[in-house]
């Protein structure tokens, strides 16, 4: 399997600017998770998608973040408009189910950088 | 709220030293997840504790719950320049599926 996949890997944009992540879970892992990594707050979670139904969605930080997870294979995690203090490395993950909670598998993350 | 917090932030070693890293929760945990993430990477997983005062090793890591499961550690023996990156203990966010991190501790090896 080659993993939780993350595009991009980075991206540049101006304050204002739509911002659209996108992930590609492991194929047959039921939980996906979106992270947000600064030095000043850590490893944040976002949001979290079971069987494509998002369950706790108390970690975004304010409208203007949103997370779909249309099917089983891709999820997006959208940042409109977006503003400096967005900047931060995003991270997907995700966890087979069974057990509370089980290993989770992180993609690459997206390094987001907001002028 | 739920907190996780770890001691120390930054640590740095010359090769050869041990090194440990500590975890204390705010609440009791069900069982606690350690990850490493190198520069530049992403978190990886190393280890789950479940039983209360379970110690397990993985070469030279030694993993430990506390007795009332709201405190682990990590020691490492002998480090290495391979060892370098950050430690994240991580426990479950509101005894659910999801996991609550602590801000992890950074590593710095000289050799």
């Amino acid at each position: 399997d080659a993993g939780v996949i993350q595009s991009p890997r980075h991206e540049v944009t101006e304050m204002g600017q739509e911002v659209t992540l996108r992930c590609k879970p492991i194929s047959g892992h039921d939980y996906l998770f979106w992270y947000r990594q600064t030095m000043m707050r850590g490893l944040e979670l976002l949001i979290y998608f079971n069987n494509n139904v998002p369950i706790d969605d108390s970690g975004m930080p304010e409208d203007r973040f949103s997370a779909k997870m249309p099917n089983a294979s891709f999820s997006t995690l959208k940042i409109q408009p977006s503003e400096p203090r967005d900047s931060a490395v995003y991270f997907c993950a995700s966890s087979p189910s069974g057990g509370s909670p089980s290993e989770q598998f992180f993609g690459p993350g997206t390094r987001l950088t907001v002028l | 709220g739920q907190q996780v917090m770890q001691i120390p932030q930054y640590q740095h070693v010359q090769e050869g030293e041990d090194f440990t890293t500590y975890c204390n929760s705010s609440t009791t945990l069900s069982n606690i997840q350690w990850y490493k993430q190198r520069p530049g990477g992403h978190p990886v997983f190393l280890i789950q504790l479940v039983k209360s005062g379970e110690v397990k090793k993985q070469k030279r890591l030694t993993f430990q719950f506390g007795e009332a499961k709201k405190n682990s550690s990590l020691h490492i023996t002998a480090t290495q320049t391979t060892d370098v990156g950050t430690y994240f203990c991580a426990g479950p966010y509101q005894a659910g599926t999801a996991l609550i991190f602590g801000k992890g501790t950074t590593l710095s090896v000289s050799s």
